[in-house]
């Protein structure tokens, strides 16, 4: 079992180039969740998805899109990035609103 | 005051003892909680859920939750070396917003 897949693991990016982060579960779960990890400042959420066709922004969205685009996936988008944007990204799904989530191997980026 | 705050530590105990991770949350009307378990440089584990007053019990492994004091904690008996991570609090917040939320996290450290 894959459980949640995210793509890629590592990239560097440019001041103002944008990338999308991708990111697939095959646990049909009805939830799933963008956060980003950086020393110090333990998990925070950026966006999430109740089920398909919602998004609702988290505690840190700017700079930041998504888009549920069906159960199993969910995409995080950089438009311009940006240094205060280095950090570890982490996807995460859960059978529903109440109960825990599972999480992805996580992607580094960093950018310069 | 941060919604869910745990002791940064780190925590140090002694190979075979027992570790007590403690967690507060702010959201009285928190329903969900669970404990996460994350090594250095891998993703979030869940490791236990507990959604009632009381003891939840597996394996080595005790949450408590006492929603009147808005307190969780995690007790690991017998800890083990294997056992040194960072532990994460989550909680579920109440109301339209439910969001899964993070403490910080406790670094553990059991010393052989």
């Amino acid at each position: 079992n894959a459980g949640v897949t995210q793509t890629p693991k590592f990239q560097v990016l440019k001041t103002g180039q944008s990338m999308t982060l991708q990111c697939a579960q095959d646990m049909n779960h009805n939830s799933m969740y963008w956060y980003r990890q950086d020393p110090g400042m333990g998990l925070r959420l950026i966006y999430y998805s109740a089920s398909e066709g919602t998004t609702d922004k988290g505690e840190v969205p700017n700079g930041y899109n998504v888009s549920r685009l069906n159960k199993r996936e969910f995409s995080l988008r950089l438009e311009s990035a940006a240094p205060s944007q280095t950090s570890v990204y982490f996807c995460a799904s859960s059978e529903g609103q109440a109960r825990g989530a599972f999480f992805g191997q996580g992607t580094r980026l960093t950018v310069v | 005051q941060k919604e869910v705050e745990q002791n940064s530590g780190p925590l140090s105990v002694p190979e075979g003892a027992i570790a007590s991770l403690n967690c507060t949350y702010s959201d009285r009307g928190s329903q969900s909680f669970f404990w996460y378990r994350q090594y250095s440089g891998k993703s979030p584990e869940l490791i236990m859920s507990i959604y009632s007053n009381g003891d939840k019990e597996d394996g080595r492994f005790t949450a408590q939750l006492n929603k009147a004091s808005q307190y969780v904690s995690l007790l690991i008996r017998d800890s083990q070396p294997s056992d040194s991570a960072t532990y994460l609090c989550a909680v579920i917040r109440s109301g339209s917003a439910r969001q899964l939320t993070f403490g910080s996290g406790t670094q553990l450290t059991v010393l052989p």
